[in-house]
């Protein structure tokens, strides 16, 4: 079953306006979680890394400002783009990994289902 | 420097038949973890296997097996017996040893589409 819950899955809003997008981890507890931005037919390309309990790092070229990530609890990221523009309409997928077992490195991400954002 | 290399776009494949896409990555790192992940058309990311640098024998999950030649830098990923639910997206991944800021970035490939044909 999905470890990690996105929501919504699809949203449309105005130029101008903020859209919050929620990332919950199911039954563990993630102290990281990771967005992921992804153009149609291209790649994943990681926006930040969100850090419970302290401020997100952002990748080279996102601007902090605009894409706001707070990390309030152990279960739960959210992801506001503010100010919407038509050229923010994307697919947002987050993820996190669930803690290994001992020193186990190959624990993967697992994702969310995404967010399809339409700015119109 | 593209750290992840996927050079399919897109591949076919006959139902029933095996198939192997592509994937060599770049790293001065001993210790990596590389990923394989299906995106069908929903959007949703699957995990289907993973293959560590420093893992003896190839990684296998099912139908999925990962070709690990770590001299070449190549993990290329072997579907068997496709079926027709194996349409997709296929993503390469790579996490690498934790950077000073102690996160493990995980750094995916382009991307290949495969369509298996019945």
């Amino acid at each position: 079953g999905a470890v990690v819950s996105q929501h919504p899955s699809r949203v449309i809003c105005k130029s101008g306006t903020s859209v919050k997008i929620e990332c919950r981890s199911l039954d563990f507890q993630a102290t990281t979680m990771f967005w992921y931005r992804q153009f149609p037919k291209k790649s994943l390309m990681l926006m930040a890394t969100s850090n419970e309990g302290s401020k997100a790092t952002y990748e080279q070229g996102v601007e902090k400002d605009k894409f706001l990530i707070n990390h309030a609890s152990l279960t739960l990221s959210t992801l506001t783009v503010t100010s919407a523009h038509p050229e923010d309409s994307s697919f947002y997928i987050c993820s996190a990994r669930v803690p290994p077992a001992g020193t186990a490195n190959n624990s993967p991400l697992h994702f969310g289902n995404g967010t399809r954002l339409t700015v119109t | 420097a593209q750290k992840i290399t996927q050079t399919q776009p897109g591949m076919f494949v006959q139902e029933k038949e095996a198939v192997t896409l592509d994937c060599t990555y770049d790293t001065s790192d001993p210790s990596y973890g590389l990923f394989w992940y299906k995106q069908p058309s929903s959007g949703e990311m699957i995990f289907l296997i993973y293959q560590g640098s420093y893992d003896q024998q190839n990684a296998t999950e099912g139908r999925y097996s990962l070709n690990f030649q770590k001299a070449r830098k190549s993990a290329n990923l072997v579907i068997s017996a496709s079926q027709l639910g194996d349409s997709a997206m296929y993503f390469c991944a790579m996490r690498e040893a934790p950077n000073s800021g102690g996160y493990q970035k995980v750094t995916f490939g382009t991307g290949t589409k495969l369509q298996v044909i019945p």
